[in-house]
């Protein structure tokens, strides 16, 4: 089992609907919670960050986790065209000193279409 | 924001040589970069941790002697596929964290644009 799992998609959905993306995990000494957007050929960038449970809110994207059930998610409310991209989720446990390693989910694939 | 570059962009080498990828912070010092390596529609999966001034540390499975890891200066760390094959093709992505106090919290790392090697 993968410590971090979400559906690859690819998920297609209308300009204008609210898009839910999701992950599960296994370890549950996950602390720190993130969002990356991946366009195609470039870099992740990171979107949304939440240290332990409950929501975060910036402009049209919602980020919830629920350390409860291991399942953390994210919405896009008004989705645009501009946000079809791969969307990963990472996570990391709290590290005494150093960075913390990100593991990242396999990435859903989301298009919005016009 | 902060800025990550990385060179080549792409990189197409004949199996046997080997290829340095550069991994270059901008605009911030990092005492921490993380090389990642991504197969077509899969995750990021972490290869090694470099640190500045000392030996990186390498995931399970990822053979040190093949990619060879220098982070000699605060905003520079390069990796070198060693004797490349054909198996070796992917998407090597890099990332930094800021180290500058009271900026960049603890979890933030930023990502460079990937560089795509090609092992023919």
């Amino acid at each position: 089992q993968k410590e971090v799992e979400q559906d690859p998609g690819p998920l297609s959905v209308p300009e204008g609907a609210i898009v839910s993306l999701n992950c599960t995990y296994s370890n549950s000494a996950f602390q720190y919670f993130m969002w990356y957007r991946q366009y195609s050929r470039k870099g992740p960038e990171l979107l949304m960050y939440t240290y332990s449970s409950g929501n975060k809110e910036d402009g049209r994207f919602t980020a919830q986790v629920d350390k409860s059930s291991k399942y953390i998610s994210l919405f896009i409310r008004d989705s645009q065209p501009s946000d079809s991209a791969t969307y990963l989720c990472a996570m990391s446990e709290i590290l005494i000193q150093g960075a913390q390693k990100l593991v990242f989910g396999q990435g859903t694939r989301l298009t919005i279409n016009p | 924001g902060a800025v990550v570059s990385q060179h080549p962009s792409r990189v197409i080498c004949k199996s046997g040589t080997s290829v340095k990828i550069e991994c270059r912070s901008l605009d911030f010092q990092a005492t921490t970069m993380f090389w990642y390596r991504q197969f077509p529609k899969q995750s990021l999966m972490l290869m090694a941790t470099s640190n500045e001034g000392s030996k990186a540390t390498y995931e399970q499975g990822v053979e040190k002697d093949k990619f060879l890891i220098n982070h000699a200066s605060l905003t520079l760390s390069t990796l070198t596929v060693t004797s490349a094959h054909p198996e070796d093709s992917s998407f090597y992505i890099c990332s930094a964290r800021d180290i500058t106090p009271g900026k960049g919290a603890s979890y933030e790392q930023y990502f460079g644009p990937g560089t795509r090697l090609t092992v023919t």
